[in-house]
């Protein structure tokens, strides 16, 4: 079945980075676009980052432009989030989740998601 | 940028009352609306996507319909199973969730 398994996350300083792991199976994961998808405490869903299948096309949301940067390793069935500059308005639950067309970036809304891994910012 | 607008915030119900939940559009997305049910400590969960097609394994209790700038979710008799809270999210021009509707108990 398919499965997402995020880690990565911890409590980490103002201005500092960490870096965010998503490991998939289940699913042919060359096939599939990626999102990170994150939820602040007591808050509603926030998207963040798409990379599409081959990783040729990546796109952002505006309060995470320039200082996030998304990646995947097709071989280790892998997708990475590196987050740099983190302030505390970046804390929270960040999920991975699978964008639901095959091979289709644009249009398919997200379908599966991992259990997510917590991200706190705070001095 | 598609800003989704949903409602009503919260929803105090009873078992078996019929739930509508609206999501609106700040413009036309055809029909590229999916519905997520979420519960405490919990990952979302599809349940419907382009608007009005349930998700494999999802009850016939929820349906969704509408295009173009509104769009709802109808659960035709409110289960235990169902307090949650639920979004919309559009994916016609990059990916934006409504602000969510907690189902809770009245």
């Amino acid at each position: 079945q398919v499965q997402l398994v995020e880690s990565g996350g911890g409590v980490v300083q103002p201005g500092k980075s960490l870096r965010l792991s998503c490991v998939v199976s289940g699913f042919i994961f060359n096939e599939y676009s990626m999102h990170w998808v994150r939820q602040a405490p007591g808050k509603g869903l926030e998207w963040v980052a798409v990379m599409s299948s081959y990783g040729s096309n990546e796109y952002f949301a505006d309060s995470v432009k320039g200082r996030f940067s998304i990646a995947r390793d097709n071989s280790k069935n892998t997708l990475y989030l590196q987050m740099d500059s983190l302030t505390v308005e970046d804390t929270a639950m960040y999920y991975c989740a699978r964008g639901s067309g095959r091979l289709q970036l644009w249009l398919n809304p997200v379908d599966y998601w991992g259990q997510g891994t917590l991200v706190t910012v705070s001095s | 940028d598609i800003q989704m607008t949903q409602s009503p915030s919260t929803l105090s119900v009873s078992v078996g009352d019929r739930v509508t939940i609206t999501c609106r559009a700040s413009r036309s997305i055809s029909n590229w609306l999916a519905w997520y049910q979420q519960k405490p400590g919990k990952a979302p969960k599809l349940l419907i996507y382009k608007a009005s097609t349930l998700e494999s394994g999802v009850p016939s209790r929820f349906s969704g319909s509408g295009s173009g700038t509104e769009f709802t979710l109808t659960i035709s008799s409110l289960q235990p199973d169902d307090f949650a809270t639920y979004y919309c999210l559009q994916s016609d021009a990059y990916w934006t969730f409504g602000q969510g509707t907690k189902v809770e108990i009245k």
